[in-house]
């Protein structure tokens, strides 16, 4: 596609429940990147995927959070039992990645507004 | 905790006027980028500066970077009332042809009154 597409747009779930919430990177991009921004904010790392190198999960906050990456393309971004501390906007980004001059610049999508009562 | 800081937190300006904001970062790094935001949504990169590069201008937009001093500086000229966004900085440690994590600041609010 054009963009970084991310769904869906916004998900309210109560707590206590599992939320999946998937990204779609743009084509050819060979990385992908999942942040969290809580309300006023900056932008928190969780986790980072790279071709077919093993990711970089140093920025989860908690084994409650965890991510796949299905052939090298869609991401899926899984928050298991969700706390209300989980509510935030969660931002995926993609960039050409490794091997290629591109200085890392990052396309984000629109994101995803998780809300937790 | 962020490496990235910006200020000031907020600034608000006039249309026409000139706008400001400046970054500072704590451990070396392969560049830095300056992302706006709208309406807390996604983010929209403007430009890159490398770790090797002191200034670069796009358009209305000129970055400068200070790595001895570990800083950096976004100054957008004669500003518009569609400029009014959050401006991030974020820092690039990794590889120069890989993909790396960025470290985001806080972020600056600009508004720009009509």
């Amino acid at each position: 596609g054009a963009g970084v597409s991310q769904s869906p747009s916004n998900k309210v779930t109560e707590k206590g429940k599992d939320v999946e919430l998937r990204c779609d990177p743009i084509s050819g991009h060979t990385a992908l990147y999942w942040y969290r921004q809580s309300l006023g904010q900056g932008l928190e790392f969780l986790i980072y995927f790279q071709g077919n190198s093993a990711p970089d999960k140093s920025g989860l906050p908690s084994d409650r959070f965890s991510a796949e990456r299905t052939g090298g393309s869609v991401s899926t971004l899984t928050i298991q039992r969700t706390q209300q501390e989980d509510s935030a906007v969660y931002l995926c980004a993609s960039s050409l990645g490794i091997g290629v001059p591109t200085y890392n610049e990052q396309f984000f999508g629109p994101g995803t507004r998780l809300t937790v009562l | 905790s962020q490496q990235g800081e910006e200020d000031p937190q907020a600034l608000s300006i006039q249309e026409g006027e000139n706008a400001t904001m400046n970054c500072s970062y704590k451990t070396s790094i392969n560049n830095l980028q300056w992302y706006r935001q709208n309406s807390g949504r996604g983010l929209v990169h403007l430009i890159l500066i490398r770790s090797n590069e002191r200034e670069k201008h796009s358009g209305r937009l000129r970055v400068t970077l200070d790595t001895s001093k570990k800083s950096s500086s976004l100054l957008i000229t004669a500003s518009r009332a569609a400029d009014t966004a959050s401006y991030f900085c974020a820092t690039d440690e990794g590889e120069e042809t890989s993909g790396s994590r960025l470290t985001f600041g806080e972020g600056t609010q600009l508004t720009v009154n009509p």
